[in-house]
């Protein structure tokens, strides 16, 4: 079965950019979308097809995929960015989510 | 506003059955495919099931298929999971999810999200 592999977590300061890997086998072939969750609440979509932001998430989400590697982008990353995110691709008619990466704002 | 609403989860004993439900409003139910996304307590989300917006295809994740099964029914707006053969494992938050597609596919995406219902097995 296909696998999404993320770093277990990643520490970014407040101001600086902060990026997020998602590996898969030829993933630059199929398209990624990513969510964050934050504790006690659902996850909300980020980005979606590689790199389209949803009305609502500000313009500091960023997101590529090439080759066999996608990243999630944040800029000017701020307190209220620390989640967990989480990359998605579609694969033989199932849904694949990455591990997850916790984003810790320090 | 699109809102998606679950309920059915408890504690049940290994073995046992259980069956979720997800009451859509604010779109179209009969146009989006819906999918049933897990996640055991302090683990990452894994995804379950996923059934066309017409109900006439389903998939399952490896680690459900034969023991759950997803379900609609456009008329009422409600998606269900039905479980059988519970194991400790199923132990999770359950969430229901929209897909922006109706026929799902690579362009696929998750655009709205419940709030979860917990399922608990343990004798």
């Amino acid at each position: 079965s296909y696998e999404l592999t993320q770093p277990p977590s990643v520490s970014v300061s407040p101001g600086q950019t902060a990026s997020i890997t998602c590996s898969g086998d030829e993933l630059g072939d199929k398209y990624v979308s990513w969510y964050l969750q934050k504790p006690g609440q659902s996850p909300v979509l980020v980005i979606y097809r590689d790199t389209k932001r949803p009305s609502g998430i500000p313009e500091r989400f960023s997101g590529s995929n090439s080759g066999n590697t996608a990243t999630l982008t944040i800029s000017g990353t701020q307190a209220m960015d620390e989640a967990d995110y989480y990359c998605q691709a579609w694969d033989s008619s199932t849904v694949v989510f990455g591990g997850g990466t916790k984003l810790t704002v320090l | 506003q699109v809102q998606l609403v679950e309920s059915g989860g408890g504690v049940v004993q290994p073995g046992r059955s259980l069956r979720l439900s997800c009451v859509a409003s604010g779109f179209t139910f009969s146009s989006h495919g819906m999918h049933w996304v897990r996640q055991a307590p302090g683990k990452g989300l894994e995804w379950v099931a996923v059934v066309w917006s017409d109900g006439g295809n389903k998939f399952y994740a490896d680690s459900v298929m034969g023991r759950f099964t997803i379900s609609r029914d456009n008329s009422k707006n409600t998606l269900f999971l039905h479980m059988n053969s519970l194991r400790a494992e199923d132990t999770a938050v359950y969430y229901c999810a929209r897909d922006v597609l109706g026929v799902v596919g690579p362009n696929q995406l998750l655009d709205y999200w419940g709030q979860g219902t917990l399922v608990t097995v343990s004798s």
